[in-house]
């Protein structure tokens, strides 16, 4: 099992640019949870999706950010023109159906806009 | 709304001593508990649980954690801490049962140093 895979790992983007991040879950596990990590502070949770559906997009700024979760393929989060701001770890995590168990955690992709 | 409080941005402990990492959580009815490790440029790693059951949970690396309902507390302990042990440390709830919706929240972390 290989665990939750994100790539790229690093990514650079000038401002104006569109940036993909792509996440493939650990195998059997629907639940997909992006989570973005500013410098000198926590985890804030962006986005839940289960296949095809979107649950839970309160963190997800309204404008230029959006996700999915295709029945095919990994997970994508796309920033639309990114700016500055958007720089930081995004970090993808998968759930399985089992009661009781935590998040599995991909290594991260650091974004850094110039 | 369910939240998680650390309350100390960075603990310093000196290798050989017991350490503790403080978390409070509030959530509506029974919690999920977790603590996480996050090493530098790296992801994060699962250390230890609480579901239900015995208040005190051993993980992973020698570490535990009690869970304390009626102070709504779940600090994580390890009684002789190890320079690799430096790292940073998330403290994680989600709500019981997950009626199909499982958003955990994480606090804001610890930075823990170990000192030679």
């Amino acid at each position: 099992n290989a665990g939750v895979m994100q790539n790229p790992r690093h990514l650079v983007r000038r401002r104006g640019q569109e940036a993909r991040l792509r996440c493939s879950p650990m195998k059997g596990h629907s639940h997909v949870y992006w989570y973005r990590q500013l410098p000198e502070e926590g985890l804030k949770f962006m986005v839940y999706l289960q296949k095809e559906n979107i649950i839970d997009e309160s963190g997800m700024p309204k404008e230029r950010f959006s996700a999915e979760f295709p029945k095919e393929g990994p997970s994508i989060l796309r920033i639309q023109q990114v700016v500055r701001g958007d720089s930081a770890a995004y970090f993808c995590a998968s759930l399985s159906d089992r009661e009781g168990y935590g998040y599995t955690f991909g290594s991260g992709t650091r974004l850094t806009v110039v | 709304a369910q939240s998680v409080a650390q309350p100390e941005d960075q603990v310093n402990v000196a290798e050989g001593n017991p350490l503790t990492v403080k978390c409070t959580y509030s959530v509506s009815g029974n919690p999920y508990l977790f603590w996480y490790v996050q090493y530098p440029n790296r992801g994060l790693q699962f250390l230890l649980k609480y579901i239900t059951g015995d208040n005190l949970v051993k993980g992973s690396y020698g570490f535990e954690a009690e869970f304390n309902k009626s102070q709504t507390s779940f600090h994580l302990k390890k009684p002789s801490a190890l320079v690799s042990d430096s790292a940073l440390y998330f403290c994680a709830v989600r709500a019981v049962p997950p009626g199909g919706y499982q958003k955990v929240t994480f606090g804001t972390g610890t930075k823990l140093q170990v000192i030679p």
